[in-house]
């Protein structure tokens, strides 16, 4: 059984440019997770999404920041205009039921470097 | 609002020594608690979790009790070695959050350990 998948693992980009990360969670998985990682700090929640659906998008920047995760293919997290703020690691995680006593199964991170 | 403290890190020990890291929450309603681990430059795995008071968590020699009277889940490893260096997160989601399964991080505690 596969794990989560994301790509690309690493992903350069000037100022000003868009960013597209993906992710696609573990098989049986329809409850999918977002996480920012800043240098030398802990996670941070972003989104959460079910297929076709934002269930929480509470700790999403208001702006330049979109998700989404389509009734097929991958879940994306995107970042409009990209600044040198936005370079971190981003981790999908996903679950099975999406329930607060549920592990979370991580991805293994997309790295952006914003230039 | 929900949040995680951890004891700050590095933590730096000799191969066999004794492991323990603290950790302690302050959540509305009853949280399930987690911890992951994180190698460098990989994503996050669960380590172990407890989902009710006085459970025990255990995995690979690490164990963690949630102590619902003094809000902690402290980790704890008789013998480390040297492939158990890495970053560790304490972590919860809680009902109160919607239940909707986000995780709350902890800002992480990074173990080096030497041979």
């Amino acid at each position: 059984n596969a794990g989560v998948m994301q790509n690309p693992r690493h992903l350069v980009r000037r100022r000003g440019q868009e960013a597209r990360l993906r992710c696609s969670p573990m098989k049986g998985h329809s409850h999918v997770y977002w996480y920012r990682q800043l240098p030398e700090e802990g996670l941070k929640f972003m989104v959460y999404l079910q297929k076709e659906n934002i269930i929480d998008e509470s700790g999403m920047p208001k702006e330049r920041f979109s998700a989404e995760f389509p009734k097929e293919g991958p879940s994306i997290l995107r970042i409009q205009q990209v600044v040198r703020g936005d370079s971190a690691a981003y981790f999908c995680a996903s679950s099975p039921g999406g329930t607060y006593q549920e592990t979370q199964y991580f991805g293994p991170g997309t790295r952006l470097l914003v230039l | 609002g929900n949040s995680v403290t951890q004891m700050e890190g590095p933590v730096t020990l000799s191969e066999e020594a004794f492991l323990t890291i603290n950790c302690t929450y302050t959540a509305t309603g009853y949280p399930s608690l987690f911890w992951y681990v994180q190698y460098p430059g990989e994503g996050l795995q669960l380590l172990l979790k407890a989902t009710k008071a006085d459970d025990k968590g255990s995995n690979k020699g690490f164990e963690a009790t949630y102590r619902k009277e003094t809000t902690s889940f402290h980790l704890e490893k008789g013998s480390v070695q040297v492939s158990d260096s890495a970053v560790y997160f304490c972590a919860l989601t809680t009902l109160g959050s919607g239940n909707t399964g986000k995780l709350i991080f902890g800002q992480g505690t990074t173990l080096q350990v030497k041979p």
